[in-house]
């Protein structure tokens, strides 16, 4: 099956622990993006990649790094930099091109105990 | 500046009821997309259209409407006869100005509730 895939769907960590998000399609597609969303907001963009070994910075990137050494997978590392990292992160992917749209994987809950 | 406004946090309307979901933007781009995705419970946002800036004719799909107006920098949704599966949290984007950027600038979204 064509898709995304977010695992773990649930994850709990202890403050100060750095935790490793993943996120891996088979779609083909060169983007791909991590966002934040926080309760009652909408999404911010953390990080994104448009090509292998290439990435930019979005709104939110303090305490947050990730990696893009395969066309199919981009991980995010949740710091213990982060402030306030409790929250439900959604990763998406899209073909090049400024104005496609972005699809999304099923999420992962990050709750920092 | 480059901004989305979805004005309405939440709605409940009855199973069957027309509801109507409002998008208003600003941007300084002369070309541009717009966007609307659906959040049900699960979590996962799902797309549901993409509209240009040239084109503002309605869009129809099914159950769902679109209407665009440029004049008012408005792309508003509209749900006919509703049902309980749309309840969700929609969404309205646009992408960011200039060139090279691929970022999505997203509402805050509107919670619909559809009550059976």
């Amino acid at each position: 099956d064509g898709g995304i895939t977010q695992s773990p769907k649930y994850l709990f960590r202890k403050e100060g622990q750095n935790v490793t998000l993943s996120c891996e399609q088979n779609l083909n597609h060169d983007a791909m993006y991590w966002y934040r969303q926080d309760p009652g907001q909408g999404l911010r963009l953390i990080y994104y990649s448009q090509i292998v070994n290439d990435f930019q910075k979005g709104d939110i990137a303090e305490g947050y790094s990730v990696s893009r050494e395969k066309k199919e997978s981009f991980p995010l590392t949740v710091t213990s930099a982060q402030k306030n990292p409790t929250a439900f992160y959604l990763c998406a992917t899209g073909t090049s091109g400024r104005y496609n749209e972005q699809f999304f994987g099923p999420g992962t809950r990050l709750t920092v105990l | 500046a480059q901004k989305v406004t979805q004005a309405q946090t939440e709605i409940s309307v009855v199973e069957k009821e027309d509801v109507t979901l409002d998008c208003v933007y600003e941007t300084r781009d002369t070309t541009y997309y717009l966007f609307w995705y659906k959040q049900p419970p699960s979590g996962e946002l799902v797309f549901l259209i993409r509209r240009n800036s040239f084109d503002e004719q309605n869009e129809i799909s099914g159950r769902y409407s679109w209407n665009f107006q440029k004049s008012t920098s408005s792309f508003n949704f509209t749900i006919t006869a509703s049902q309980v599966v749309d309840s969700a949290v929609y969404f309205c984007a646009l992408p960011y100005s200039g060139a090279g950027s691929y970022q999505l600038t997203f509402g805050k979204g509107t919670k619909l509730s559809v009550i059976p």
